[in-house]
């Protein structure tokens, strides 16, 4: 099956900086990409849809200002969670969906401690 | 109500059970359901994908929609303490990729 790679797997911030996290589809074409955030013993959040070469659609209660989402490429999307703070800690998952398909394949995770 | 609805269990079986996983949904332009397996501190893996109403099997699990009630089911035959992980049902209409979610279904098989 279609393989989404998501990097780092774990990070740990200090409070007020920023961290980036990326997800790149290795064997098809992204269209659009979803990030989701996932707390402990909780269903998947979506935070945002992010279509290549456009801006990304936030979901209502996520600050696009404090979440930033680049897909500058067919195959990479980019979440950058800026000024980060202890509250941000979580599971952060992105998922990707070919063009001609309805098939969504998910990246391992994103563990963030922010500290 | 939410639109997916998935009780979250927990779930315990004896290994070589069969599990039945369900969903119910609210959305009738639901078109496109699948199922994910989630081990812990993992992404979500696709198990099952399906579109519209019936059956589709692969190995060991059997997945089934149907659109008249609104009820999605995932089956697990001869049951193994790996597929002990949540599963979580998901639906969309097909036009924008959004997925809508279940809550997920704890699962444990035990040996």
């Amino acid at each position: 099956g279609a393989v989404v790679s998501q990097h780092p797997s774990w990070v740990i911030c200090k409070s007020g900086t920023s961290v980036k996290i990326e997800c790149r589809s290795l064997d098809f074409q992204a269209t659009t990409m979803f990030w989701y955030r996932q707390f402990p013993k909780q269903s998947l959040m979506l935070m945002a849809t992010s279509n290549e070469g456009s801006k990304a659609t936030y979901e209502q209660g996520v600050e696009k200002d404090k979440f930033l989402i680049n897909h500058a490429s067919l195959t990479l999307s980019t979440l950058t969670v800026t000024s980060a703070h202890p509250e941000d800690s979580s599971f952060y998952i992105c998922s990707a969906s070919a063009g001609g398909g309805n098939t969504i394949y998910f990246g391992e995770g994103s563990w963030l401690t922010v500290v | 109500q939410k639109e997916v609805e998935q009780d979250p269990g927990p779930l315990s079986v004896p290994e070589g059970a069969i599990v039945s996983l369900n969903c119910t949904y609210s959305n009738s332009a639901f078109q496109y359901f699948m199922w994910y397996r989630q081990y812990s501190r993992k992404g979500p893996e696709l198990l099952m994908y399906t579109y519209s109403s019936g059956n589709k099997e692969d190995g060991r699990f059997t997945a089934q929609v149907d659109k008249s009630s609104k009820y999605i089911s995932l089956f697990i035959r001869d049951s193994q303490p790996s597929d002990s992980a949540t599963y979580l049902c998901a639906c969309n209409a097909g036009n924008n990729r959004k997925l809508i979610w279940g809550l997920g279904t704890s699962l444990a098989v035990n040996p």
